[in-house]
């Protein structure tokens, strides 16, 4: 069991340029949530989807900012026309199905994306 | 909207001795987890200890226990026998039931002193 997969490790771009960041959760977990890390801060909800579905995205900026969960392959949070404010680490997430009280719930962290925008 | 306050941002303890690390939080609602995660300079998120807001008896992992004061709304964990390996950011999360959606804290930077 791989674990939740996430790439590059880290990424450089230009401001204007766009950054994608890639997100394999763990085997038999159906949900990815989308973190962002600014430095000296905590984590900070962007995202949370199932296969195909975005469920809640209420923490995505509203714009250059989008992401999706395709019924083949990873999840990807993409980034448009990025900016130096863009500049932070990107930690994917991902849970079992949820039910009951089973303590499916927990997240299993992916070991983040860190975007460096120059 | 779910708040969770972690009011040391930074904190020091010898190596062998006990430390606890405060977290409050704010909901309405009556059913939720509350975690601590363990974030060392690796950057990796790692899980240390689960509580469901159901149960009274306060989670205990190895060395890592909290003190869950559901009515005063304080999810505290402690540490014995601190160990090097223990330097690392601590965040507190509440996650409400059901749901998804993690809430989490700044943190607190805990410092592991030989």
């Amino acid at each position: 069991n791989a674990g939740v997969m996430q790439n590059p490790r880290h990424l450089v771009r230009r401001r204007g340029q766009e950054a994608r960041l890639r997100c394999s959760p763990m085997k038999g977990h159906s949900h990815v949530y989308w973190y962002r890390q600014l430095p000296e801060e905590g984590l900070k909800f962007m995202v949370y989807l199932q296969k195909e579905n975005i469920i809640d995205e209420s923490g995505m900026p509203k714009e250059r900012f989008s992401a999706e969960f395709p019924k083949e392959g990873p999840s990807i949070l993409r980034i448009q026309q990025v900016v130096r404010g863009d500049s932070a680490a990107y930690f994917c997430a991902s849970s079992p199905p949820t039910g009951g009280w089973s303590g499916a719930n927990v997240l299993t962290f992916g070991a983040g994306s860190r975007l460096t925008v120059l | 909207a779910q708040t969770v306050t972690q009011s040391q941002p930074e904190m020091s303890v010898q190596e062998a001795e006990t430390v606890t690390l405060s977290c409050t939080y704010d909901t309405s609602e009556n059913n939720y987890y509350l975690f601590w995660y363990k974030q060392p300079p690796s950057r990796q998120m790692i899980l240390v200890i689960r509580q469901e807001a159901y149960k009274q008896q306060n989670a205990t992992e190895n060395r890592f226990s909290v003190n869950f004061q559901k009515a005063a709304k304080s999810f505290s964990l402690k540490i014995s026998d601190s160990q090097l390996g223990d330097t690392a950011m601590y965040f507190c999360a509440f996650m409400k039931h059901p749901g998804n959606q993690f809430y989490f804290g700044t943190g607190t930077s805990l410092t592991v002193i030989p």
